[in-house]
């Protein structure tokens, strides 16, 4: 079975300052990566995908980067953050049907 | 324009009945709808998913009911117990893309 690591737990981070979330998956080969953003009490915001190592695809902007540098392992990033930001970071995979979204744990954000 | 809606924000029933769930979407090439539950703190886990070709889907004391024509679909919850209380995604898919509800918030009291 598939499992996602997300790091850090939490991260209170101060406005202008840079960030880097990681996400890792083991059980699944070549897998099909997601980055969302989620408000608290809000949707789910897809912000970028990634099929391929060292391919991403932007869905949203929101001032932040990601990037796909091994095949288990999806970055999320900025150097300049905005109090916009906060908020709760998920990564995901597709599980073996197509679609069926499969999420990490999260990262909880506060920017100040 | 918000291509999945769900409805209600927030729904509080009593231990033992039954909670509906309500979802519209407004793309027609979407031909998957799963539903995702998330408690507090943690990631959504799926729950359970319907194919448009599919009117109904069943899974335990969870069924989906599903109208294509309408494009509208609901997530039933019969025998509601206190640890269904958490918040519920719609979401409707197709080819690569996969778009979220706001989600409803269910309470279900002891």
């Amino acid at each position: 079975a598939q499992t996602i690591h997300q790091w850090p737990v939490a991260e209170i981070k101060a406005v202008g300052s840079p960030l880097s979330l990681g996400c890792t998956i083991k059980g699944k080969s070549s897998p099909n990566l997601y980055w969302y953003w989620q408000a608290t009490g809000g949707t789910l915001q897809q912000l970028f995908y990634s099929i391929t190592v060292g391919q991403v695809e932007s869905v949203v902007q929101l001032n932040l980067s990601a990037s796909r540098p091994k095949d288990d392992q999806f970055i999320l990033s900025t150097e300049k953050l905005l109090l916009s930001h906060s908020g709760f970071y998920l990564c995901a995979s597709i599980r073996d049907r197509a679609y069926e979204q499969y999420f990490g744990p999260g990262t909880r954000l506060t920017v100040l | 324009q918000q291509q999945v809606r769900q409805s209600p924000q927030s729904l509080t029933v009593w231990e033992g009945e039954t909670a509906i769930l309500n979802c519209s979407y407004e793309d027609s090439t979407f031909n998957y709808f799963p539903w995702y539950q998330q408690f507090p703190g943690e990631g959504p886990a799926l729950l359970i998913s319907i194919r448009s070709v599919s009117d109904k889907k069943e899974d335990g004391r969870f069924t989906i009911f599903f109208n294509k024509r309408e494009k509208k679909l609901s997530l039933h919850i019969t025998d509601s117990q206190p640890g269904d209380s958490a918040t519920y995604f719609c979401a409707a898919s197709s080819n690569n893309r996969i778009f979220f509800g706001d989600g409803t918030q269910l309470v279900v009291k002891p």
